[in-house]
């Protein structure tokens, strides 16, 4: 089992739904918690970044972190298709320099 | 956050040969890490950067195959060594930048090895 699930998709939506991307893990010792989107052909882009439980927003953008259930999700409403991209969760323990443990990402489309 | 740069942003070299990306940021950054990322893979570490001291590498990849340098703190190069078609990847550089635990990557380096 890898230590942090991904549901590769592709996740096809319509423009303007809502969309919910999730990860699972099974390290308890991860405090910090990232996401990344990655366009095709370019490098990940720092979209979100939590520590600990609980929500943070930003614009469209809705993290949410769940520590008692292992359990991150990324939401992005009024989704346009210019989210069209493969999105990836990663995380770090607190004592572990900077290694970051990535899930495998989801491919999401969203549709005109 | 940091604007990090690569060179080369893509190249296709023959089985044999070596190939150097350097990874160069706008601003002094106090880590700085290479992955490498295989068609529809997530990312893998290959080493932290050290600035001043040698490479620390992760399970799996060795100094030979990946020498990597740091001169000081805004710029860093990989070179990826006596390569094979299954070194073909994008090579992407990373750094956290002051107290943040924020990482940040470049555009990356896309390699084909034929």
């Amino acid at each position: 089992q890898k230590e942090v699930e991904q549901d590769p998709g592709p996740l096809s939506v319509p423009e303007g739904a809502i969309v919910s991307l999730n990860c699972t893990y099974s390290n308890s010792a991860f405090q910090y918690f990232m996401w990344y989107r990655q366009y095709s052909r370019k490098g990940p882009e720092l979209l979100m970044y939590t520590y600990s439980s609980g929500n943070k927003e930003d614009g469209r953008f809705t993290a949410q972190v769940d520590k008692s259930s292992k359990y991150i999700s990324l939401f992005i409403r009024d989704s346009q298709p210019s989210d069209s991209a493969t999105y990836l969760c990663a995380m770090r323990e607190n004592n572990a320099g900077n290694m970051l443990t990535f899930g495998g990402g989801t491919r999401l489309m969203v549709k005109p | 956050s940091a604007v990090i740069s690569q060179k080369p942003s893509r190249d296709i070299c023959q089985r044999g040969t070596s190939l150097t990306i350097q990874c160069q940021v706008d601003s002094q950054v106090t880590m700085m890490f290479w992955y490498r990322q295989q068609p529809g893979q997530s990312l893998t570490l290959i080493a932290t950067a050290n600035q001043g001291s040698e490479a620390t590498y992760e399970s799996g990849f060795v100094i030979d195959k990946f020498p990597i340098s740091r001169p000081n703190l805004t710029f860093s190069t990989l070179t990826v060594s006596n390569m094979s078609p299954e070194d073909s990847s994008i090579y992407l550089c990373s750094v956290v930048s002051g107290n943040s635990y924020e990482q940040y990557f470049g555009p990356g380096t896309r390699l084909t090895v034929t």
